[in-house]
């Protein structure tokens, strides 16, 4: 089956600090979206991508859809502690009514 | 707008006993729900889904079973809890390619 891989598992960075992670699949996606996670809630839509090579802001967040369709990236400039959480992946290809999610990567902001 | 709420938020269960949690969207008709389970800082795992009133897929053999009695409820169950039911439990879902999450109730069996 379709797997995501998501990196780094975790970061532990200073506040101020530029934040990039990763998803590479070894399947093809027509939708990459990316949630964040605080403690004890459910996960967040942050950014949806719906094209090869699209690039999208939100706040200081940019997220960007690979141009083979098999990766997307998120970054976040200059964190904040309120940034901390945890960042999952996910990737829909029209197949079904499923997506595939990443593994999380999880962030912690030293103030 | 669309919503999606699920309860109760929290609770404890001793081993042995049953479960219910119960999931609803409003705003909306026919979606796709989900129920996933996360443990502890650990990635999601579809449990079930359905597509419908009375359609149900399961993904993982489990302890757990799923139903759809109205179009906009989708309700988890257990007859009998084991210690590794555990964990936190998300109802979700779909218009389109993206997925909506409520807002999770943590189980702990004892």
């Amino acid at each position: 089956g379709q797997q995501l891989n998501q990196s780094p598992q975790s970061m532990f960075i200073q506040e101020g600090e530029d934040v990039s992670m990763n998803c590479t699949s070894s399947s093809i996606f027509n939708t990459w979206l990316w949630y964040k996670q605080e403690p004890g809630e459910g996960p967040v839509l942050l950014i949806a991508l719906y094209k090869a090579g699209e690039l999208t802001s939100n706040g200081r967040l940019t997220a960007q859809f690979g141009i083979t369709r098999k990766d997307s990236f998120l970054n976040i400039s200059a964190s904040i502690p309120s940034d901390v959480g945890i960042y999952f992946c996910a990737g829909h290809n029209n197949a079904g009514n499923m997506l595939t999610f990443g593994g999380g990567t999880r962030l912690m902001v030293k103030p | 707008s669309q919503t999606i709420h699920q309860w109760p938020a929290t609770l404890v269960q001793p081993v042995g006993s049953p479960l219910s949690l119960e999931c609803t969207v409003e705003g909306t008709s026919n979606p796709n729900l989900y129920w996933y389970r996360q443990a502890a800082g650990r990635g999601l795992q579809l449990l079930f889904y359905s597509v419908g009133i009375g359609q149900i897929s399961s993904e993982v053999p489990q302890n757990l079973s799923a139903s759809r009695p109205q179009d906009r409820q989708f309700i988890l169950s257990s007859k009998k809890l084991l210690l590794s039911d555990s964990g936190f439990y998300l109802c979700a879902w779909n218009p389109g390619n993206t997925i909506y999450f409520g807002e999770g109730s943590w189980l702990t069996v004892v």
